[in-house]
This record gives structure tokens, sequence and C-alpha cells, in this order.
């Protein structure tokens, strides 16, 4: 196992910007999630991907968006960077079914701090 | 919908003391229920499991036993130790879902 590995670890961008975030998976995990954590709060589920197709949304804007590659890695995009999208995003993969996280919960990164200034 | 609520924070104990951090949950059906850790500038590593009512999950000293009865899923812990000092997060996955839905976070500090 090669865990997931986020980059970059830190990031500063000004209002207005675009940023993409990458992540690779963990080998054999085909279902990968992007989670947003605020400063003092839980992660917010962002959306899903299971065999590059997207598998579930949260509540986030379409200025978030992603993409999932064969080789298990991943992006998460973000357009128009408001000062609120300053936070640690967090990228998770897990094996299996769709449904990976009932059952097995998931495998995360250490995350890309992204600060909006 | 879904959702995780937590003991209020931060909490800060002796070494050696006995912890516990309070988790109910609101679901349908049997969501499978997780405790994470962050530790300082580092991701979500899982600490234990339970995908069934009266599972106990258990690791590293931690126990939680999935009470459906009560909807908890109380995080414990006998002899704390400072290595023990991070954020735990109570989570849950309902059946048929996509995503983890995590409670706030409770900060532990261990003092020597």
């Amino acid at each position: 196992e090669t865990g997931v590995t986020q980059s970059p670890t830190h990031l500063i961008k000004t209002r207005g910007q675009q940023v993409t975030l990458r992540c690779s998976s963990q080998s054999g995990h085909n279902t990968v999630s992007w989670y947003q954590q605020a400063l003092g709060q839980g992660p917010q589920f962002i959306f899903q991907y299971y065999r590059e197709e997207e598998n579930g949304r949260g509540n986030f804007p379409p200025r978030f968006s992603g993409l999932q590659f064969p080789n298990y890695s991943s992006e998460l995009n973000v357009n128009a960077l408001e000062l609120d999208d300053s936070a640690l995003y967090l990228c998770a993969s897990s094996s299996g079914q769709r449904t990976g996280a009932f059952n097995y919960g998931y495998t995360f990164g250490s995350g890309t701090r992204l600060t909006v200034v | 919908g879904d959702s995780v609520t937590q003991m209020e924070g931060p909490v800060t104990l002796s070494e050696e003391a006995f912890l516990t951090i309070n988790c109910t949950y609101t679901a349908t059906g049997y969501p499978s229920l997780f405790w994470y850790v962050q530790y300082p500038g580092e991701g979500l590593q899982l600490l234990l499991k339970a995908t069934k009512a009266d599972d106990k999950g258990s690791n590293k000293g931690f126990e939680a036993t999935y009470r459906k009865e009560t909807t908890s899923f109380h995080l414990e812990k006998g002899s704390v130790q400072v290595s023990d000092s991070a954020v735990y997060f109570c989570a849950l996955s309902a059946q048929g879902a996509q995503k983890l839905v995590f409670g706030q976070g409770t900060r532990l500090t261990i003092n020597p």
C-alpha cells in the first residue's frame, strides 16, 4: 500500500483565481472523495468519484469540480475563489463498491491547506 | 438529514486518566459508525469502526460500542497518554450513501 498523497501541501491564492489540487489514491482504490475542512470544523463532503464518474455531490456550488483518472489519481478544481474557500482540502479513497465508505471507511491524505487572500 | 453530534470541547486530562468522548447520531436505517483522529498538521486516520448494532470497535486501547437504542457511539480509553493528544471526529456512513458525515470534532489535550 502506498497511502494517499496530496499536493501541494500549502497554497496561497488571490480571490477570483482558479486552483487545482491533486491527489494520488491508494493503489486499487477506485473510489475517491474530496472533503473541505474549515478551521475548527469537521470535514464536509464535496463530491465522490467512482471509476472516473461523479457519484454523489454535497452542498457545494458548480465552481467546485473534479476529475478522476485511470491511474487512481484525481483533481479538485475550484474556480472564482472566494475568501470562504480557505480551508484544508482532504482527499480520501476507498476500495470496492460505489458505497465503500459504508463498510470500510476511507483512507485520508494529509490535505492541502488553501488560503485565499 | 443525517447528522453527528459530539460533546463540546476542548477536553483536558492528566496522563493515565479515563477518557470518554460522547457521540450521538441521527440517521435512517443502520449506518456504519467511525472514529477518526487528526494529529496536528495531518489528515484523518481511521481509529476504529463498527458496522452493526452492538458491535464494539477497538484499536490502540480505544473502544466504542454501537448502541442503536440510544443512537450513540461513545469513545472510551482506560488510561490516556500524552501521545493521544489530537482532535477526534465521530462520523457515520449511511447505507447506500457515498459520503461520511462528521461531527464537529473534539480537541483532546493530555498533560503529563
